[in-house]
């Protein structure tokens, strides 16, 4: 079983839904990272927890919101989704300087 | 100015080359460096860390300069399965990465 997985896979919604993207791990990991990813901008932070009570915002966290339900489980969500939020989303854990991804969450806003 | 920056590539080379991959970094403060490798469509993977002595790990070798804020990547005798986007990477004081946006490679036969 994979360490770290992500719900759902793909997704393809329209603007102004709420929706919800899911991380757990089962590497026991206290620091999780939600990123999203565009064709020529490389990875970008988007929230990060170093622990259940720990969220911090990354350089692109408008429009976004993330709860640490768990060690193991680090929600993202789009309140209100929009189509430049079209893109490819990782979740991340690391326990050292290693950051182990998710196999990512490709969402379309119509 | 991006923070990491990487030439995107693509770079094409035959089967049994060598490719050299750079990059440079902004903050003179980051404190650790990776590459991490990262298939189409997939998630990116942890290739090798980069130390300031420079790493070898079989055909690859990664290389840290730090008076010149610079790191590279080394791949002797391609393989096919070389063929992926390279992500330098670097963490700063507060465990976070900072992703370059990766370079391209493609490997022919």
């Amino acid at each position: 079983d994979a360490d770290v997985t992500q719900t759902p896979r793909n997704r393809i919604t329209k603007t102004g839904k709420r929706i919800m993207l899911e991380c757990s791990q089962t590497k026991g990991h206290d620091r999780m990272y939600w990123y999203r990813q565009d064709p020529g901008l490389g990875l970008r932070l988007i929230y990060y927890s170093f622990d259940v009570k720990d969220i911090n915002k990354g350089e692109i966290s408008d429009g976004y919101s993330v709860s640490r339900q768990a060690q193991a489980k680090f929600s993202l969500s789009l309140e209100s989704a929009i189509p430049n939020q079209t893109a490819l989303y990782f979740c991340a854990t690391a326990g050292t300087d290693t950051q182990y991804f998710g196999p990512g969450t490709r969402l379309t806003v119509l | 100015r991006k923070e990491v920056e990487q030439d995107p590539g693509p770079f094409n080379v035959p089967e049994g080359a060598t490719v050299a991959f750079n990059c440079t970094y902004s903050n003179s403060a980051s404190q650790s460096f990776f590459w991490y490798r990262q298939d189409c469509r997939k998630e990116p993977k942890l290739l090798m860390s980069v130390y300031s002595s420079g790493n070898e790990d079989g055909r690859f070798t990664a290389q840290l300069n730090r008076a010149s804020q610079y790191i590279s990547l080394l791949i002797r005798d391609s393989k096919l399965s070389d063929s992926a986007t390279y992500l330098c990477v670097v963490r700063n004081s507060s465990y976070k990465l900072i992703f370059g946006s990766g370079t391209r490679l493609l490997v022919r036969p």
